[in-house]
């Protein structure tokens, strides 16, 4: 199996809203990352877990909060978001961090923020 | 400053005829990727080239690697209308030994392959 999923695939909430993000892969990979990627342009790293640790925070803003509960899943907690958040979302996974990996992308989760 | 810099931003061209997408980048890598990503969905790993290779092949396509240069590129031969893609080079930037462990993505190219 070598998938990520992630749900869900769209998300449309408000600035006063909580939500979470799923994702979800069985390759035994112990790297997971969270990207934001705005419309024609690259993804920005967000967050990476490693061995179900957060090794990165790319200075996030606190409304979005990850977690890790074992090694084959990622969430991201959503609050008080704004307009601006609006934009996919994308986990990935890889092998292990010694050295970059190739990183295997689930699908995305569309966000639009009201 | 963006690690990877990609040019063309955007490249139309008919079927069977061959891609090119250069990628620059200004730090000490470990290695570079490339990815593909269809519209609006999640990104496809196509091939990862180490600092100490200089071409890489994988089916129609090509990667080179000039780490004096800083710069790689990706060869699309005989391209179909299926090819039609966003196509992104990913660079770990590494310092001192180690690796930051993490990817930093170039600014893409948008190919578009008429039938």
């Amino acid at each position: 199996d070598t998938e990520v999923t992630q749900t869900p695939k769209h998300l449309v909430m408000g600035m006063t809203n909580k939500k979470s993000l799923k994702c979800e892969q069985h390759m035994g990979h112990r790297a997971m990352y969270w990207y934001k990627q705005k419309a024609k342009k690259p993804p920005e790293l967000m967050f990476v877990y490693s061995y179900e640790k957060l090794s990165i925070n790319e200075s996030v803003p606190s409304r979005f909060s990850p977690e890790c509960p074992n090694s084959s899943l990622l969430n991201l907690h959503l609050h008080a978001l704004q307009p601006e958040d609006s934009a996919l979302y994308l986990c990935a996974s890889s092998q292990g961090t010694a050295y970059t990996d190739t990183q295997y992308f689930g699908p995305g989760t569309r966000l639009t923020v009201l | 400053s963006q690690q990877g810099e990609e040019d063309p931003q955007a490249l139309s061209i008919q079927e069977g005829e061959n891609a090119t997408m250069n990628c620059s980048y200004k730090t000490s890598i470990n290695n570079l990727q490339w990815y593909r990503q269809n519209s609006g969905r999640g990104l496809v790993h196509l091939i990862l080239i180490r600092s100490n290779e200089r071409e890489k092949h994988s089916g129609r396509l090509r990667v080179t690697l000039d780490t004096s240069k800083k710069s790689s590129s990706l060869l699309i031969t005989a391209s179909r209308a299926a090819d039609t893609a966003s196509y992104f080079c990913a660079t770990d930037a590494y310092a001192g030994g180690t690796s930051y462990g993490k990817l930093t993505f170039g600014q893409g190219t948008i190919l578009t392959v008429h039938p």
